[in-house]
């Protein structure tokens, strides 16, 4: 069964950029699927920040989308998320996710456990 | 955008009970609707896709209908493992998710 793992810092200063890696197990990338990104600020609700597909197309949230960068590496079998220029307001659980779709991703199914990063200096 | 908008906030059910959740979307998003399960400290987990479709290994208790702008989750008798929070999430439009539903307690 496929599952999904994040990793990265936890604390990063403001002004600089967030960086997390996906790791994926149980299915290579490669061979289909969308692959997402979605936030939780503390005690609040979920917000979806983007989604690639394992070719490389990529859909971004219009209110983060001049700070995203989602990539993915099929070598390795993950795929990441570079935020920019984080603030305290990106203080949040960071999620991954495998997205079933069509000619464009649908639902979130599996996630990952989650990985806090709080912005601070 | 379009925004979703779950009742009530919080909803008191004693176990047994049936647990009725709202979502309404801004505007249509057909059946483009998905409901998942968040406990504390976890992950959300896919219940229901295409507004009815339980996804594996979830329970029959577990039901959802609607379409266009209204959509409903039930669960038909509450078990203790079922109190958690609930969202439901469009694709119809770019991916926006609902503020959430706490199910608790009675």
């Amino acid at each position: 069964q496929v599952q999904l793992q994040e990793s990265g810092p936890g604390l990063v200063k403001p002004s600089e950029t967030l960086s997390l890696t996906c790791a994926v197990s149980g299915y290579s990338i490669s061979s289909g699927y969308y692959w997402g990104w979605i936030r939780q600020p503390p005690g609040k609700g979920l917000e979806w920040i983007g989604s690639i597909y394992h070719s490389g197309s990529t859909y971004y949230n219009p209110s983060l989308k001049s700070r995203v960068t989602i990539s993915v590496d099929t070598s390795k079998n993950q795929f990441s998320l570079k935020l920019s220029s984080v603030t305290a307001a990106d203080t949040a659980v960071y999620y991954c996710a495998r997205q079933e779709g069509g000619y464009s991703p649908w639902w979130f199914d599996p996630w990952g456990q989650g990985t806090l990063v709080t912005v601070s200096s | 955008e379009i925004v979703m908008t779950q009742s009530p906030a919080t909803l008191s059910v004693s176990p047994g009970e049936r647990a009725t959740l709202s979502c309404r979307a801004s505007q249509s998003v057909s059946s483009n609707l998905a409901w998942y399960q968040q406990k504390p400290g976890q992950a959300p987990r896919l219940l229901i896709y295409g507004a009815s479709t339980r996804a594996t290994g979830i329970p029959a208790r577990f039901s959802g209908s609607g379409s266009g702008t209204e959509f409903t989750l039930t669960i038909s008798s509450l078990q203790s493992e079922d109190f958690a929070v609930y969202y439901c999430q469009q694709y119809n439009n770019w991916w926006t998710f609902g503020q959430g539903t706490k199910v608790e307690i009675k």
